[in-house]
Order: structure tokens, then sequence, then C-alpha cells
């Protein structure tokens, strides 16, 4: 079974501080691991993406740690604004054109001020 | 968003009716997709699309077909509406490998 685990469900954080946002896959053939975020009533956005060959990404506050040993990636959001307050969902897929992404279930993610 | 749009935003439709969500695209992309997002689980493959009358099954197909007989259009049928079926539906479509999904804004689905 193709699966994303994705923790945790839900998570509150101080203007300002770093939120966290694990997840972990199973399938090896998976090299492609991108983050989404999702206003209420929006579709999901592409947030950023990594591929197995790098062990970071930063794009503005927003940084993506990869783990291939482990089978894990997170995301670290720096600095957290009450903006920043949305639903953040992790995925995968092996990256080919038309595969499907496998998702996490999803973080709800409070900022508060 | 902007390329993408799904119709209608919102409808209340009764447990056994047919039900057919619409998704239309102008990127010309060859990759359409269709998921359902629920509470507690995420967003769930239905079907997908690799062009033209060309569709395979996703995650949680069953209750659901699926037509593309354009590139631009993919729908998405309820065939008999159950309160299961309760969700709100998301189509996405992409162009090539690993630059990821472009989501609509959503279809949110009520059977009564």
């Amino acid at each position: 079974q193709q699966q994303v685990k994705q923790s945790p469900q839900s998570l509150i954080v101080q203007k300002g501080g770093i939120s966290i946002i694990n997840c972990a896959y199973e399938n090896t053939a998976f090299d492609y691991f991108p983050w989404y975020q999702q206003f209420p009533g929006k579709g999901p956005a592409l947030l950023i993406a990594i591929r197995p060959d790098v062990s970071e990404k930063k794009e503005g506050r927003f940084t993506i740690s990869f783990n291939k040993s482990a089978k894990q990636f997170s995301l670290h959001i720096m600095d957290s604004q009450p903006g920043d307050s949305a639903t953040y969902f992790c995925a995968a897929s092996s990256g080919q054109a038309g595969t499907a992404l496998i998702f996490g279930k999803g973080t709800t993610l409070s900022v508060s001020s | 968003d902007a390329g993408i749009t799904q119709s209608p935003r919102h409808k209340v439709t009764e447990t056994g009716t047919p039900v057919t969500l619409r998704c239309h695209q102008t990127e010309n992309h060859r990759y359409m997709y269709w998921y359902r997002q629920d509470p507690g689980h995420g967003l769930r493959l239905i079907h997908y699309s690799y062009g033209v009358k060309d569709t395979d099954k996703g995650e949680v197909s069953d209750g659901y077909s699926v037509s593309r007989s354009k590139t631009e259009d993919f729908l998405l049928t309820l065939e008999s509406a159950t309160s299961s079926q309760t969700s709100v539906y998301f189509c996405a479509i992409s162009g090539t490998a690993y630059v990821g999904y472009t989501f609509g804004s959503g279809t949110r689905l009520t059977v009564v």
C-alpha cells in the first residue's frame, strides 16, 4: 500500500515561532515530494517541492528537509505569521509525468498573534 | 485558479440521483485528476486521465465514473449519489514531470 503518513494532525504556534510538519513514506520509488498549502474555501496550492538528490530546499521562510535513508521529509516554517494559518499537505510520487500524487492527511496550522 | 475551473461550486442533491461535476482547463495539459477531500482523510484520488479517452481508476473509484472527450474537459459522474459521497471534490491538472499540480477551487457536494 502506497502511503504517506503526516503528523501532527493539528499545530498551534506562536507568531514568530517555527512550525514543523513531518511526513514519512514507504515506496522507495517515490522521487518527488511537494508540499501544498490550502486556505479555507480554496484549492490546495503548491508551496515548495524537493527531489531526493538534495537534503534541503529553502524558499523564503519555508524549508523542506529530506532524509532519504529514513524515508522522511519535513516542512519548516520559520518566523511563522498569522497569514500562514492554513492546512498543509505533503505528497509524494514517482515524479514521472502523469503519475498521481499520494497525499498525506493534512496538518491544520494555527499561528496565534 | 487561473486556467482551471470547476462547476458547479456548490450542489445539493438527493440520494439516488445522478450528478455530474465538470472540470475545464485552458492550459492544454495532458493530465487531469479528480480528488475528494474529507476531514481526517486528506485528498484521495478518485480517477485520473492521461489523455483524451484515456482514464484510469484511483484509490476510491467505486461509485464514480469519468469521461474525457476533449483535452480541456474532464467530467466526474456519480451514477447514483449516496450520502457517503458528500465531500469536497477537487480537480487538478499537470503537464510535465516534477512540476506539481494546479488545483481548481473545488465543488462542495452534499447528498441528502
